[in-house]
């Protein structure tokens, strides 16, 4: 079946770590986002790529980290340098041409230790 | 920063009514976008009405854009328990050559059976 995949659901991550959350789609999409939900929140963009080897930073992209070498994925790094990284974060697909909606994945829930 | 800002934060109401949900946002857009996202989960793609549309209908749903007022309201007539949620609103700029989807705090919907 065709959509985004996002993995793992859950992740734990201890103080100093690195961890990468991996995001994955088959629907020929050529955008792809990050976005970090706080509890009770709204989405707030980390990172967005709308095309293979570029991206562009969103209003929260310090501590994180992504690359985008192939249009199926758009894993994110969030790095030791993110001070609060505990959130559930959510990737999204969409194609551009036209602009239509976005698909987003089930989601990873963050957690320090 | 957030574009679209969602009113009210919270809104609960019996099954049968009609709900309505507003969102305000900043600068010009060429479409916006309603999603819904159930506790825990992705989001899912509601209904997108473009800069040049004023209202739009699917199933229970109706949005109504005002680019004057940059406003938006979604409406959910004949509520079920089926549609607590929390409802977004998301908005694509007119920046050149940029597909930034950016989206608002949400408005959690309660229906009471």
């Amino acid at each position: 079946d065709g959509g985004i995949t996002q993995s793992p659901k859950y992740l734990f991550r201890k103080e100093g770590q690195n961890v990468t959350l991996s995001c994955e789609q088959n629907l020929n999409h050529d955008a792809m986002y990050w976005y970090r939900q706080d509890p009770g929140q709204g989405l707030r963009l980390i990172y967005y790529s709308q095309i293979v080897n570029d991206f562009q930073k969103g209003d929260i992209a310090e501590g994180y980290s992504v690359s985008r070498e192939k249009k199926e994925s758009f894993p994110l790094t969030v790095t030791s340098a993110q001070k609060n990284p505990t959130a559930f974060y959510l990737c999204a697909s969409r194609k551009i041409s036209p602009v239509v909606e976005a698909f987003f994945g089930q989601g990873t829930r963050l957690t320090v230790v | 920063s957030q574009q679209g800002e969602e009113d009210p934060q919270a809104l609960s109401i019996q099954e049968g009514e009609n709900a309505t949900m507003n969102c305000s946002y900043k600068t010009s857009i060429n479409n916006l976008q309603w999603y819904r996202q159930n506790s825990g989960r992705g989001l899912v793609h509601l209904i997108l009405i473009r800069s040049n549309e004023r209202e739009k209908h699917s199933g229970r749903l109706r949005v109504t854009l005002d680019t004057s007022k940059k406003s938006s309201s979604l409406l959910i007539t004949a509520s079920r328990a089926a549609d607590t949620a929390s409802y977004f609103c998301a908005t694509d700029s007119t920046g050149a050559g940029s597909y930034q989807l950016t989206f608002g705090k949400g408005t959690k919907l309660s229906v009471i059976p």
